[in-house]
C-alpha cells in the first residue's frame, strides 16, 4: 500500500542535542510537509517542500530546518531543542500545492518527541 | 490572520444517535475543505473532503459546505463508541509561501454506549 511513513515514533532527546526526524513516502507526491503539534492544539504548519523548493512559514523558528535529498525523503533537524519543542511532529504528502482538490494531505503517524 | 474555528466540546452523543460537528473559516477566498478524525496521540486520519456547496455523502459521514456563510459541517449518522475521536477541519487558504492547509483545535466527540 502507498504510505507515508515516518521514524522513529518515539524520539527522546536531552536539552540543546540535536535530533533528526524521518519521512518517506511511497505516493511519489510532489510536496512533502511538516507540521508540529502539541497537546490539545492543532497542527501548526512548519515548512514544506514542494519537489525541490523549499518554503518556510514566517514563524517558524531558525532552530528547525529540513532536507530533502529526494522525492521519497525528507528530513526535519533541530538544531537545539528546547522544553517547548516537545511535541508531535507529522509529516503529510500532497499531489500538488494549488489548494485545489487534488491536492489533499495524508498524513503519516507521527513521530512523538520529548526533551529531558 | 486566516481561521478556523469549532466549538472544542467534548460533544456527547449516545450510540446510534447523529453527530454533528460544526466549523466556520474567515477566508472567502477558500475553495477546499476537509475533515480529519484524529485519535489520541495518534496523527490526523481523512475522513472526507468537499469542494461544492451542498452535501456530500460517504457511507455513515455527510460533510456539508455553505460558502456564503462559510460554514462547514460534519454529520455521523449511527454514531459508534469507535467514532470517539478529535475532528479536525482544515481549509485551505493563500499564505505567504503559496497554499496552507489551516486546522481548527478540533472537536472532541464522544459516544456513550
Amino acid at each position: 500500500d502507498a504510505m507515508v511513513i515516518q521514524n522513529p515514533r518515539y524520539q527522546v532527546t536531552q536539552f540543546g542535542k540535536p535530533v533528526t526526524l524521518s519521512c518517506s513516502q511511497t505516493l511519489n507526491h510532489n510536496v512533502m510537509y511538516w507540521y508540529q503539534q502539541k497537546s490539545s492544539q492543532a497542527p501548526k504548519l512548519l515548512f514544506h517542500y514542494y519537489d525541490k523548493d523549499f518554503n518556510n512559514e514566517a514563524d517558524t523558528p531558525d532552530n528547525f530546518q529540513s532536507r530533502r535529498p529526494n522525492t521519497s525523503f525528507c528530513f526535519l533537524d533541530i538544531r537545539s531543542p528546547g522544553l517547548g519543542d516537545a511535541a508531535m511532529y507529522l509529516c503529510a504528502t500532497s499531489r500538488d500545492a494549488g489548494g485545489s482538490s487534488t491536492d489533499t494531505q495524508y498524513f503519516g503517524p507521527g513521530t512523538r518527541l520529548t526533551v529531558l | 490572520q486566516k481561521e478556523v474555528e469549532q466549538n472544542s466540546g467534548p460533544l456527547s452523543v449516545p450510540e446510534g444517535a447523529i453527530a454533528s460537528l460544526n466549523c466556520t473559516y474567515s477566508d472567502r477566498g477558500s475553495q477546499s475543505f476537509f475533515w480529519y478524525r484524529q485519535y489520541s496521540g495518534k496523527s490526523p486520519e481523512l475522513i472526507m473532503s468537499i469542494y461544492s456547496n451542498g452535501d456530500k455523502e460517504d457511507g455513515r459521514f455527510t460533510a456539508q459546505l455553505n460558502k456564503a456563510s462559510q460554514y462547514v459541517s460534519l454529520l455521523i449518522r449511527d454514531s459508534q463508541p469507535s467514532d470517539s475521536a478529535t475532528y479536525l477541519c482544515a481549509v485551505y487558504s493563500n499564505s505567504n509561501s503559496g497554499y496552507a492547509l489551516n486546522f481548527g483545535k478540533g472537536t472532541s466527540l464522544l459516544v456513550t454506549p
